[in-house]
């Protein structure tokens, strides 16, 4: 029963063309992250959300954004994607920002940019 | 400066033997994760270690944290093939990393027959 649920798996877009990822989570956790992971890298934390408060990370480009309508929904949109931005997009979540519990990561979505 | 080292950053091992790899931290914590990850796909998480001298295992892996040495080890036994994969620690610096993991740089590890 997957818990953390991305969509899609993989995307390909254009140099320029925006972009949206979806992320999902049956756990009802109260925080939800976007990772970037490049090849042979650690993933690499862009922003999150603790319920509706949304926290980035100083060296996240502005092209970047997030939505979170609601407790179980978060969306990663890069609104003119880059060479540079071809990667794989993690999304996890947590109960709280200062858990006992781990991190829940969803299956990734692989961006290619064409 | 919120720094996680691993060490070695690859590791290829023959099947049978035993090795250790090693996550040092910068400063205080006693919040450490630990993650496999298999080319192309995400994390899992495999240990979640939370007080100085804590210790789990999973089968062939073993994780313990020392606190005080600002250390933690994972210890493979008799390593297999499955046991292939991408390894990461993590750490919870909490409220002077804003309560976010750091994560370290990997140990790829390739077990061989």
């Amino acid at each position: 029963d997957a818990m953390v649920i991305q969509n899609p798996r993989y995307q390909v877009t254009q140099f320029g063309k925006p972009v949206t990822l979806s992320c999902s989570q049956t756990l009802n956790h109260n925080v939800m992250y976007w990772y970037q992971q490049k090849s042979s890298q650690a993933p690499k934390l862009l922003f999150h959300y603790y319920d509706k408060d949304f926290n980035n990370e100083a060296d996240t480009p502005d092209n970047f954004q997030s939505r979170r309508p609601n407790t179980s929904f978060c969306f990663l949109d890069i609104r003119s994607p880059g060479l540079g931005d071809a990667a794989m997009y993690l999304c996890a979540t947590s109960t709280r920002l200062v858990s006992t519990d781990t991190q829940y990561f969803g299956p990734g979505t692989r961006l290619t940019v064409l | 400066e919120l720094k996680v080292e691993q060490n070695p950053l690859f590791l290829s091992m023959q099947e049978g033997k035993n090795y250790t790899i090693y996550c040092n931290y910068s400063t205080t914590s006693d919040r450490l994760y630990w993650y496999r990850q298999d080319p192309g796909k995400s994390l899992e998480s495999l240990f979640v270690l939370l007080s100085n001298g804590a210790v789990k295992q999973e089968g062939r892996l073993m994780a313990s944290l020392d606190t005080k040495a600002r250390l933690s080890t994972l210890h493979i036994t008799a390593a297999v093939h499955d046991l292939s994969a991408t390894y990461f620690c993590a750490v919870d610096f909490g409220k002077s990393s804003g309560d976010k993991l750091t994560f370290g740089t990997g140990t790829r590890l390739a077990v061989r027959p």
